[in-house]
């Protein structure tokens, strides 16, 4: 049973718009969430992350909502760059050693 | 870049044959993981480590076992390999500390191909 969801397998947006990533979990138990981007032939790379008890996080481009009501979280980029041309993996964690991945989004972003 | 290792990176075998990839990390981390990664279920954990000889299940352990003698090696062993056992294989690490713990640092994969 996944614990965290992505149901957006890709996502094509122009270069200089707001890409909008989202995941769904379950577990309630969850303490942060992650977001990681892959690029091919390469290993997930961190990103951003949220603590369960904020709402926001931002670094840069990168902005990471959380609604805890709704158990949704989501990942703004802005604006997109061809370089964020990549696969993103959203990601709970609980418990200190407890890491549960979505299946991904395929972000393209057109010149 | 956290220093992790993974051996070898790519691999063609065959079924029935048994299979061991190697990750090394030079962080001295606790915790050491196996993940595999499949199109449509994103990242697997298969197995992971808490310490020198202390291991449990994942989500995906059927048949997969690990090995950690030491703090900086863990194996990944497929008794028998499987054509469903083809995916590529990532190793990841945390830390105990409170600014390292709650990050999952990643090797660059193995591909295994098991024909």
């Amino acid at each position: 049973d996944q614990q965290v969801k992505q149901n957006s397998p890709s996502l094509s947006v122009q270069e200089g718009r707001i890409s909008i990533l989202n995941c769904d979990y379950t577990n309630s138990m969850f303490d942060y969430f992650l977001w990681y981007k892959k690029y091919p032939a390469e290993g997930p790379t961190f990103l951003i992350s949220i603590s369960s008890i904020k709402d926001k996080n931002e670094d840069g481009r990168f902005t990471v909502f959380l609604n805890k009501s709704a158990k949704h979280l989501s990942l703004h980029i802005v604006p997109s760059q061809p370089g964020d041309s990549a696969v993103y993996f959203c990601a709970g964690f609980y418990n200190f050693n407890k890491f549960y991945f979505g299946s991904g989004t395929k972000l393209n972003v057109k010149p | 870049d956290a220093g992790i290792t993974q051996s070898p990176r790519h691999k063609v075998t065959e079924t029935g044959t048994p299979v061991t990839l190697r990750c090394h990390q030079t962080e001295n981390h606790r915790y050491m993981y196996w993940y595999r990664q499949d199109p449509g279920h994103g990242l697997r954990l298969i197995h992971y480590s808490y310490g020198v000889k202390d291991t449990d299940k994942g989500e995906v352990s059927d048949g997969y076992s690990v090995s950690r003698s030491k703090t900086e090696d863990f194996l990944l062993t497929l008794e028998s390999a499987t054509s469903s056992q083809t995916s590529v294989y990532f190793c990841a690490i945390s830390g105990d500390s409170f600014s390292t713990n709650e990050k999952l640092f990643f090797g660059s994969g193995t591909q295994l191909s098991v024909l």
